[in-house]
């Protein structure tokens, strides 16, 4: 069954600053992975999904991950931060044991921006 | 843009009652689920809905959970007799074709409150 594991629940970085949130995958087979993002008393917002076509993926709000199969990673960056950033940011995780595709979520990174 | 929506935003009960959280996924949608998120947790699955039946459900969706999708607009879920433990953000989604390829659109969530 797929997994999916982020290191540091809380993150804190300057405006302007790089943002690195990291997250790693188990899957026996190829994953199909997603990060989410939840606002304060919002739903979740896809930022970005990797299927397979290209290692770098860019999404929305200058995000951008890399899938490194060798590392089973899926981090997500942002060249430079913004206070509109500051959000729980999920990696999740796609099980395609069924059909049916649930996705399966990791424990969620809280991103705070510094002014 | 399309969205889906969810109604109530927040639900306070008292324990004990039933509720019924409402969604409306996206028009051209087959796919359908509930997940949850207690407040402070990662976001769980529930259940998920395709054809009219439930396809896949979790070991949190026990005899207390039931799903329906009674007009083929809405998408319910219902809880029989609320426990103080129910109490949580629910979101709904839904996604178009086959394949973990497809992402899932998530709701803005109902916040339910047990008493």
């Amino acid at each position: 069954a797929q997994s999916v594991t982020q290191l540091g629940s809380h993150v804190s970085v300057s405006e302007g600053a790089l943002v690195l949130l990291r997250c790693n995958y188990s899957s026996s087979v190829p994953p199909y992975l997603f990060w989410y993002v939840q606002y304060p008393n919002q739903g979740l917002q896809l930022l970005l999904k990797y299927t397979s076509a290209a290692t770098l993926v860019k999404g929305i709000n200058g995000f951008e991950a890399e899938f490194k199969k060798s590392e089973t990673s899926f981090h997500l960056t942002k060249p430079s931060a913004h206070m509109s950033d500051a959000a729980e940011y999920f990696c999740a995780v796609s099980d395609i044991g069924t059909s049916y595709d649930k996705v399966i979520f990791g424990p969620g990174t809280s991103l705070s921006v510094i002014p | 843009e399309p969205e889906v929506t969810q109604t109530p935003s927040h639900q306070v009960t008292q324990m004990g009652q039933e509720v019924i959280l409402r969604c409306v996924p996206i028009s051209n949608h087959l796919y359908f689920y509930w997940y949850r998120q207690i407040l402070g947790q990662k976001v769980e699955f529930l259940v998920s809905f395709y054809n009219n039946e439930i396809s896949e459900k979790s070991e949190i969706f026990d005899d207390q959970f039931s799903v329906e999708r009674p007009d083929g607009s809405n998408f319910t879920l219902k809880i029989r007799s609320t426990k103080l433990e129910d109490s949580a953000m629910y979101f709904c989604a839904s996604r178009d074709g086959q394949g973990a390829w497809s992402e899932q659109f998530f709701g803005p969530g109902t916040r339910l409150t047990v008493l």
